[in-house]
């Protein structure tokens, strides 16, 4: 199993910080996708990255792609509490399989 | 427009029942997909559907059955439910499912079983 590390597990921030969160994996990926899952509701996807050093920017969520396609991370600036949620990577299965892959997700709370 | 609607948004089962969960999707996608959530383990996929008339295992297959029963429609069957199925239920449906295509998740199905 090609699993995808996310880290921190869990992160609270005050309203107006920065912050880093990132995904790991061993293995190279053809692409990777971020999605945002807030309670109640199903994820939904807000970006995917598919060349290595790729940057993707989002109002102030900035994702970015290694060079060598094995981790990513997702910054936020001036965080607000409008972004809290859980934030999870995924990758397609491969080997023939449809499907993501995802990360445990990183819990995000801002607080005002 | 819909989307990815599933049914029904909550039920509790007791140990031994049966129940099915219901989804459809609007967006004409292909692939169809259901997926678990449970703390600490992350979504986790069950069964999925490449296309009309086909499924496939996911990661966590056990004690599950599904049906693809039309391009619109895939439904997921606990044939004796059991504690550990106590969980949240996702399904989903992409274009296609083995590329960077986006996958549209429903707002979840929360079963318990006592």
């Amino acid at each position: 199993t090609q699993l995808l590390e996310q880290s921190p597990q869990f992160l609270s921030i005050q309203e107006g910080e920065n912050l880093t969160v990132y995904c790991n994996s061993s293995s190279v990926f053809s692409s990777l996708q971020w999605y945002r899952q807030e309670p109640g509701e199903g994820p939904v996807l807000l970006v995917t990255v598919v060349t290595g050093g790729e940057v993707k920017k989002l109002k102030r969520l900035t994702f970015q792609f290694g060079d060598a396609r094995k981790d990513s991370s997702l910054h936020i600036t001036a965080a607000q509490p409008g972004d809290t949620g859980l934030y999870l990577c995924a990758r397609y299965s491969g080997g023939g399989a449809d499907g993501l892959t995802f990360g445990k997700g990183t819990h995000l709370i801002i607080q005002p | 427009n819909a989307g990815v609607t599933q049914t029904p948004k909550f039920q509790v089962l007791k140990t031994g029942q049966s129940m099915t969960l219901q989804c459809a999707q609007d967006m004409n996608h292909n692939s169809m997909y259901w997926y678990r959530q449970d703390p600490g383990m992350g979504l986790r996929l069950i069964y999925y559907s490449a296309s009309e008339g086909t499924t496939d295992k996911g990661e966590v297959p056990n004690g599950y059955n599904v049906s693809r029963l039309n391009k619109r429609e895939f439904s997921l069957r606990l044939e004796s439910a059991a504690p550990s199925q106590t969980s949240v239920y996702f399904c989903a449906s992409s274009e296609q499912g083995n590329s960077g295509n986006t996958i549209y998740f429903g707002e979840g199905s929360w079963l318990t079983v006592v």
